[in-house]
């Protein structure tokens, strides 16, 4: 299996631009998660699906992030509109039930 | 509300030079504790899991260990290529949960 793929793999973009991480799970992998990772706060769980259906979305941080699943091998994160705060590691993982998170390699996202 | 605390922020370590990391943590019920280990610009990579207090797990120069408050990542004899920061996470064992909360990780520098 390829993985967890993830893309961009870089984004720089400016405050105020919308900006779209993608993330392709591992095939039959019933859970997607979504993380941020930063220096003073670690890595930090945003939301998270099962069978394409959003159950917690408590770590998002404020309405401009949204996350969608539209079938079992795509999840979009949107920020719109970004701001220089939103700069972070962003990371995308799955599992099966109660079972292993694999990682993808994460999109690293400026916003100036 | 679940909660990790990972330490030394830091290690450096000569090669061959044997130390502990130390996870600390306080989760209602716990399903499992999750060590990853991350290198410089890529994802976390699955390293194990523990499930209940006395159980260890072994893999090449690492061994992680498991008590009701803590867990160690033993690491024996360590190359320059076991250079890494490595994550601790725990699972709470409330139904249908899956949500994993992270330390902040410890950064091992192993010098030649």
């Amino acid at each position: 299996d390829a993985g967890v793929i993830q893309s961009p793999r870089h984004e720089v973009t400016e405050m105020g631009q919308e900006v779209t991480l993608r993330c392709k799970p591992i095939s039959g992998h019933d859970y997607l998660f979504w993380y941020r990772q930063t220096m003073m706060r670690g890595l930090e769980l945003l939301i998270y699906f099962n069978n394409n259906v959003p159950i917690d979305d408590s770590g998002m941080p404020e309405d401009r992030f949204s996350a969608k699943m539209p079938n079992a091998s795509f999840s979009t994160l949107k920020i719109q509109p970004s701001e220089p705060r939103d700069s972070a590691v962003y990371f995308c993982a799955s599992s099966f039930p109660m079972n292993t998170q694999y990682f993808g390699p994460g999109t690293r996202l400026t916003v100036l | 509300e679940d909660q990790v605390t990972q330490s030394p922020e830091a290690l450096r370590l000569q090669e061959g030079e044997s130390s502990s990391l130390n996870c600390s943590y306080t989760v209602s019920g716990l399903r499992g504790l999750f060590w990853y280990r991350q290198d410089p610009g890529k994802g976390p990579e699955f390293l194990f899991t523990l499930y209940s207090a006395g159980e260890e797990k072994e893999k090449e120069r690492l061994k992680a260990t498991l008590t009701k408050k803590e867990s160690f990542l033993h690491i024996t004899a360590p190359k320059p290529e076991d250079s890494a920061t490595y994550l601790c996470a725990v699972q709470g064992a409330n139904f249908g949960n899956e949500k994993l909360t992270f330390g902040t990780g410890t950064r091992l520098t192993i010098i030649p």
